[in-house]
């Protein structure tokens, strides 16, 4: 079935890395998504990657996928107070329509 | 280019009514997708249309309805409310929704039933 988990909270100190973890069950998934949602607002696309990917890394972001464990994480360098959000892990076969979504990871920052 | 659109942002009901929620997606998009957001069970999808026509549908119980115009704007409909459908409804839209990797999300619409 289709499935992706991910913890629930993670907090770092201002200008530490930040990694948030994910796995998924479906391994016919073909794209993987990192979404974040700031408080009262909608879903914000990050980054993606294709699954036939190891790595992508766009700016202070870096997808790594471990297709064999189903492992997907992103990492976000230098992590500023805007980074405070819920980021959301998520999975779709063939397009950009049904997506399938982990319950989100509240990432916090302590000064 | 506007975003997504969705109307209203707000709304409470009463258990038994029905709603109905409207999404605008960008234009030049076919594909608009629901999802339903609690704290208990997430973000869940609803369904898909694409050229006026449903085409992926999650697993929610048939009060659950949509449409989608000519115009590509869609509508959800919840009919005979319950409590437990208090959530936030999301709409994305895709410009095909094949082979296409980003969904846009509009802001939502926070659905109360009282």
């Amino acid at each position: 079935g289709e499935d992706v988990e991910q913890s629930l909270f993670l907090s770092v100190r201002e200008g530490d890395s930040s990694v948030i973890n994910c796995t998924y069950t479906d391994s016919s998934s073909t794209y993987l998504y990192w979404y974040k949602q700031e408080p009262g607002a909608g879903l914000q696309l990050l980054t993606y990657i294709f699954s036939n990917m190891d790595m992508k890394q766009d700016q202070r972001l870096t997808v790594l996928l471990n297709k064999k464990d189903k492992h997907l994480s992103l990492r976000i360098a230098d992590t500023q107070t805007g980074d405070s959000a819920i980021y959301f892990c998520a999975e779709s076969k063939s397009s950009a329509s049904k997506i399938i979504f982990g319950s989100g990871t509240r990432l916090s920052i302590r000064p | 280019k506007a975003g997504v659109t969705q109307t209203p942002r707000y709304l409470i009901k009463t258990r038994g009514q029905q709603v109905t929620l409207s999404c605008s997606p960008i234009s030049g998009h076919r594909s608009v997708s629901w999802y339903q957001q609690t704290p208990g069970q997430g973000l869940q999808f609803l369904f898909e249309y694409f050229s006026e026509t449903q085409r992926n549908k999650g697993n929610f119980p048939g009060r659950f309805s949509g449409r989608q115009f000519s115009n590509s704007r869609s509508e959800m409909n919840v009919s005979t409310l319950e409590l437990g459908d208090s959530a936030l409804y999301l709409c994305a839209s895709s410009f095909e929704g094949h082979q296409n990797t980003e969904a846009f999300f509009g802001q939502g619409t926070r659905l109360t039933v009282v």
